[in-house]
């Protein structure tokens, strides 16, 4: 069973950093791009970041840019999220997506944690 | 980037009653690259469809996906209790972009 769970959120001040962390098992990690998306509370769904298998290949959205950074571990099945420069419009649940790859394409999330929350406030 | 626009915000209906979600795109949607997840209150998303019409594993026939370039609809047949949930369509031709989504709510 595929599994993918998140850790490492809570409340921070703006300005603040945090390190999300998402422990997965159940399939084989290294194969498989990995995402980040988020969901601000009430609100809908926000792709963050990706990385490849490899780490060859790392994507941002616009509004992290700069002040995000994913990164993997491939011997620990493990992905991450270093945030830092933190503002109150990055509260949000993060949630840790297996990529899904099919007819050319890919950033399709088939897989997903459970989400974690963040809060930025003071 | 490209901005997808689901309608109606909410849709009331009753068990065994036909939703019909739809989700425009401001520009193509390279090779219809269009999926649609179900959020339920406090889970995480559920891929539904991709490709605009294909079906993830395990998904029922009930669902049904179809359209191309910038219109795409998802249609419910019959719905069942456990279908009544928040629904988003997403591109994947482009950076990937979200649906406002849609709530489907027992009338």
């Amino acid at each position: 069973e595929v599994q993918l769970v998140e850790s490492g959120g809570g409340l921070v001040k703006p300005g603040g950093s945090l390190r999300l962390s998402c422990a997965t098992s159940g399939f084989t990690f290294s194969s498989y791009i990995m995402n980040w998306v988020r969901q601000a509370p009430g609100k809908g769904l926000e792709w963050v970041s990706s990385i490849s298998s490899s780490s060859s290949y790392i994507y941002y959205a616009d509004s992290v840019k700069g002040r995000f950074t994913i990164s993997r571990d491939n011997a620990k099945n493990s992905l991450y999220l270093q945030m830092n420069s933190l503002r109150a419009e990055d509260t949000a649940v993060y949630y840790c997506a297996r990529d899904y790859c099919t007819g050319g394409s890919c950033n399709l999330f088939d897989s997903w944690g459970q989400g974690i929350l963040v809060t930025v406030s003071s | 980037e490209i901005v997808l626009t689901q309608s109606p915000g909410t849709l009331s209906l009753s068990p065994g009653e036909r939703a019909t979600l739809s989700c425009r795109a401001s520009q193509s949607v390279n090779n219809d690259y269009l999926a649609w997840y179900q959020q339920k209150p406090g889970q995480a998303p559920r891929l539904l469809m991709y490709s605009a019409s294909a079906r993830a594993t395990g998904i029922p026939n009930r669902f049904s996906g179809s359209g191309s370039g910038t219109d795409f609809t998802l249609i419910i047949y019959g719905l069942e209790p456990e279908d009544f949930a928040v629904y988003y369509c997403q591109q994947y031709g482009d950076s990937p972009t979200f649906g406002q989504g849609t709530k489907v709510e027992i009338k």
